[in-house]
């Protein structure tokens, strides 16, 4: 069956530190990726998406970027982070009829 | 572009009974998938239950169902049975069928189970 896994699962950064979030997912090939940002009190917002190794697709400009370095795994990184990149950041793949499946979350709080 | 409403931020259910949550959604296209997902307070995000467009049938799981009102652009769950489990955070999404499957999401109902 297939898993998605995400890690850290928290993480405390200071303004203007780096950032690197990773997951994978195992038990699939060649799945869409996704990465969704969720502050508190609002839905999800969409970040990134991939179809394939190296193809990485920005729905939002920020400081924010993501990688696909092997076609099971997806980054999310930044050089310096910014107060509001606080939030929690979602990994996803997609299923054959269309569905989403998550990963467990990464709670970033920026002071 | 597809946006997708839910009207309700907060609702609360006795356990035992039927509470419905409302989506409605704004789309020219005519062939997508509907969704709702529950995040409970484990924050992690899990698919309720999935319509498909095409489909007249409304789909249900288990104690979830939908009614699917495809002229209205409606598309409403409802929670037979209401545990306390199912506490949680409701959310509808949308997403076009072909292309790269991007959901969009409503902005969520909370939903409190009371014993």
């Amino acid at each position: 069956s297939q898993t998605i896994h995400q890690w850290p699962a928290t993480l405390v950064q200071p303004v203007g530190s780096p950032l690197s979030l990773e997951c994978t997912v195992e038990g699939t090939s060649n799945p869409n990726l996704y990465w969704y940002r969720q502050a508190a009190g609002r839905g999800l917002q969409l970040l990134f998406y991939s179809v394939g190794i190296g193809q990485i697709s920005s729905e939002v400009p920020q400081n924010l970027s993501a990688s696909r370095p092997q076609d099971r795994q997806f980054i999310l990184s930044s050089k310096k982070l910014l107060l509001s990149d606080s939030g929690f950041y979602l990994c996803a793949w997609s299923g054959v009829s269309g569905e989403l499946f998550f990963g467990e979350g990464s709670r970033l709080t920026v002071l | 572009a597809q946006t997708v409403t839910q009207s309700q931020p907060e609702m609360s259910v006795q356990e035992a009974e039927t509470v419905t949550l409302s989506c409605t959604y704004d789309t020219s296209e005519s062939n997508y998938y509907l969704f709702w997902y529950k995040q409970p307070p484990s924050r992690q995000m899990i698919l309720v239950i999935r319509q498909e467009a095409y489909k007249q049938q409304n789909a249900t799981e288990n104690r979830f169902s939908v009614n699917f009102q495809k002229a209205a652009k409606s598309f409403s769950l409802k929670i037979s049975d209401s545990q306390l489990g199912d506490t949680a955070m409701y959310f509808c999404a949308f997403m076009k069928q072909g292309g790269s499957e991007k959901l969009v999401f409503g902005k969520g109902t909370k939903l409190t189970v009371n014993p």
